[in-house]
């Protein structure tokens, strides 16, 4: 069964580093996502991306992040300047499709913890 | 705003039915999913509802009111392995999901 995969499972930085988060989505789904959940607390929706463009961000997006496609697999969350409180756990998702009935898949996140 | 609501815990006993209850505000609705999340783990798809009334999946089963704002997700012949949060979330206006805080789940033999 076609799965989301993400890279590394856990990743260690220093504050002010910059990380980059890579996930490859299934590979026939058009909708890319990227979640966030910090540990004990809600998901959090950041960043959806379709057609090679961002179409809806959240609040919690701001000028640290950004989102690439760097090829035809891959996708991936950059955090510019990493703060303590960025430690959380990242989920990348992807769907067929982005209206009515489009479940997302998930991957099995990213652990970053900033020191 | 928009706001999910569903209890914090719940606790059941193994072989038993529960409930899990969940209300919704959001700017327009496209539908509700119901995700199951061990711990440690990423949520996985357990149903969807975007018109009233039950689906039933084998043991579970989600139900679903536009005019309430409400949804359920019924669990029967609970196993231990069900022990986990449940997580509600209601599709908004931009198919943008909004997420509760989650059910915690604890399944006692």
């Amino acid at each position: 069964e076609p799965e989301v995969t993400q890279t590394p499972s856990h990743q260690v930085t220093q504050m002010g580093q910059e990380v980059i988060l890579r996930c490859v989505p299934i590979s026939n789904h058009l909708y890319f996502y990227w979640y966030r959940q910090i540990l004990g607390q809600k998901v959090e929706f950041l960043v959806s991306f379709y057609n090679n463009e961002i179409s809806e961000k959240s609040e919690i997006f701001d000028d640290q992040f950004s989102v690439e496609r760097p090829d035809g697999s891959n996708f991936t969350l950059k955090i510019r300047s990493t703060k303590l409180e960025d430690s959380a756990m990242y989920f990348c998702a992807s769907s067929e499709r982005g209206s009515s009935y489009n479940e997302q898949f998930f991957g099995p996140g990213t652990r970053l913890t900033v020191l | 705003g928009q706001n999910i609501d569903q209890p914090t815990e719940m606790t059941a006993t193994e072989g038993a039915i529960v409930q899990i209850n969940c209300t919704y505000q959001t700017s327009g609705f496209n539908g509700l999913f119901w995700y199951q999340q061990h711990a440690g783990e990423a949520p996985t798809f357990l149903s969807y509802n975007v018109l009233d009334g039950l689906e039933e999946k084998g043991r579970f089963s989600s139900f679903l009111s536009r005019s309430k704002g409400y949804s359920y997700l019924l669990l029967k012949e609970l196993q231990m392995k069900d022990s986990a949060s449940y997580l509600c979330a209601a599709t908004d206006s931009n198919y943008q999901l909004i997420w509760g805080a989650g059910t915690k789940l604890i399944i006692k033999p």
